[in-house]
């Protein structure tokens, strides 16, 4: 059974970037697309974007100027950066396969705040 | 690229159906069959009900049925049980991916 996790920061300062990593296990990274999406306390989901396996990546143009997603094969795992966050940032990021994505991580709640 | 189209809410009786739109564009619903449905309950991840329209993937019950017309994405929850009460978010992917703002159902 294929499991994602994320991991990262709880909390980030205004300005600062946000990473975060989700880990694949019981099932490899090759071969598959791997979405980010958030959910701000209270709202909708919104597309982050995706990377496939290989590299290539495709980011929602609301956010595409200051994201990135990298994908490390060897580790099983893919990442996300986003940069100059504001309070407007403050979600529960998830990670996931495919962009009709069958398996999701659990979510990590991640706090923009000075 | 504007977000898909839903009701915010929705409710029905237990044993009853409701049905919950999706409207986007012809550059989106209308021109592919690339339409997903999830389900979210507070505080857990989305679980995914219906893809590719109609699909169902394995586990998820034959009272979930997705379907199309023109630029409108629909879901019916047929035989409604407490426990279908969540939010359902449905999702368009074209290249990029688009979700609409959410239908919290309430099973009365």
């Amino acid at each position: 059974q294929v499991q994602l996790q994320e991991s990262g920061p709880g909390l980030v300062k205004p300005s600062e970037t946000l990473s975060l990593t989700c880990t694949v296990s019981g099932g490899s990274i090759s071969g598959y697309y791997w979405s980010w999406i958030r959910q701000p306390p209270g709202k909708g989901l919104e597309w982050i974007g995706y990377i496939y396996y290989s590299g290539s990546t495709n980011y929602n143009p609301s956010l595409e100027s200051r994201v990135t997603i990298s994908v490390d094969t060897s580790k099983n795992q893919f990442s996300l950066k986003l940069n100059s966050v504001t309070a407007a940032d403050t979600a529960v990021y998830f990670c996931a396969r495919d962009m009709s994505s069958l398996y999701w991580g659990q979510g990590t709640l991640v706090t923009v705040s000075s | 690229q504007s977000a898909l189209t839903q009701p915010p809410s929705a409710s029905g009786s237990l044993g009853q159906s409701v049905t919950i739109s999706c409207t986007g564009t012809r550059s989106d619903i209308g021109g592919y069959n690339y339409v997903s449905w999830y389900q979210q309950h507070p505080g857990k991840a989305p679980k995914l009900m219906i893809y590719e329209v109609s699909k169902r993937p394995s586990g998820v019950p034959d009272r979930f049925s997705g379907s199309k017309s023109g630029n409108t994405a629909s879901l019916t929850v047929s035989g409604l049980q407490s426990e279908d009460e969540a939010d359902y978010y449905c999702s368009s992917y074209i290249g990029s991916v688009l979700f609409g703002g959410g239908t919290k159902l309430t099973v009365l």
